[in-house]
């Protein structure tokens, strides 16, 4: 099973910040936290990701709170081509055998002229 | 780039029959992964893989099986089709490092 818990669904209005909850409270040492999001049925898409500092790149910002149990996407400017499912999973950095990627039901974000 | 290629990108098959689904990367990546979408749903593993000849189970295997005899290719092979492997499978490729994961475009299987 996934190891993240992610409301199932949001609204936003356009323009406006979409701010997107992830819930990793058994997440380990050496677990990054990985967001992805899917547009209608093409593949999954990388957003960004992160171990514990806070990140942020061209398409969002990335919050991990100290504990590192739960973390928060932000789309600052919301359009209506960021409507998809997000999704939220931790992942092992670096080589290991067991290092399978597993994601949950994610949430569905539906922004709103 | 073609990154992760994934043929064919639809198919029908009759129950009982077998088929693989191809699944190809040109990025030089070790971990290789194979997911199926059912409607409405996110995605379950199927199986991954670290590296060529090392492949192991996810959530669900039952009905599939696979191989990686090469860095590039990780063939999904179904058995003996079922209507219940009616679904969107897709295949991503990463680096071990904590990077991130490329994906294909998905074949679209219909068992009927």
């Amino acid at each position: 099973d996934a190891k993240t818990t992610q409301p199932t669904s949001m609204d936003c209005a356009e323009g406006r910040a979409a701010n997107l909850p992830c819930n990793h409270s058994t997440i380990s040492g050496n677990e990054y936290v990985y967001w992805y999001r899917q547009i209608h049925s093409q593949g999954p898409q990388y957003i960004i990701h992160g171990l514990k500092n806070n990140e942020t790149n061209e398409m969002a910002s990335l919050i991990i709170t100290e504990d590192r149990k739960s973390s928060t996407l932000i789309l600052p400017h919301a359009t209506l081509r960021d409507t998809a499912v997000y999704y939220c999973i931790v992942r092992v950095g670096g080589s290991y055998n067991n290092n399978d990627m597993r994601f949950g039901a994610g949430t569905r974000l539906t922004v709103k002229p | 780039n073609a990154g992760v290629t994934q043929t064919p990108k639809f198919r029908i098959l009759k129950i009982g029959q077998s088929m693989t689904l191809q699944c190809t990367q040109d990025m030089n990546h070790n971990y290789m992964y194979w997911y199926r979408q059912d409607p409405g749903m996110g995605l379950k593993l199927i199986y991954y893989s670290v590296g060529a000849g090392i492949t192991d189970k996810g959530e669900v295997p039952n009905g599939y099986n696979v191989s990686r005899s090469t860095t590039e290719d990780f063939p999904l092979r179904l058995e003996l089709a079922a209507p219940s492997q009616t679904s969107v499978y897709f295949c991503a490729s990463s680096y071990p490092t904590d990077t991130e994961a490329f994906f294909g475009q998905g074949t679209r299987l219909t068992v009927v």
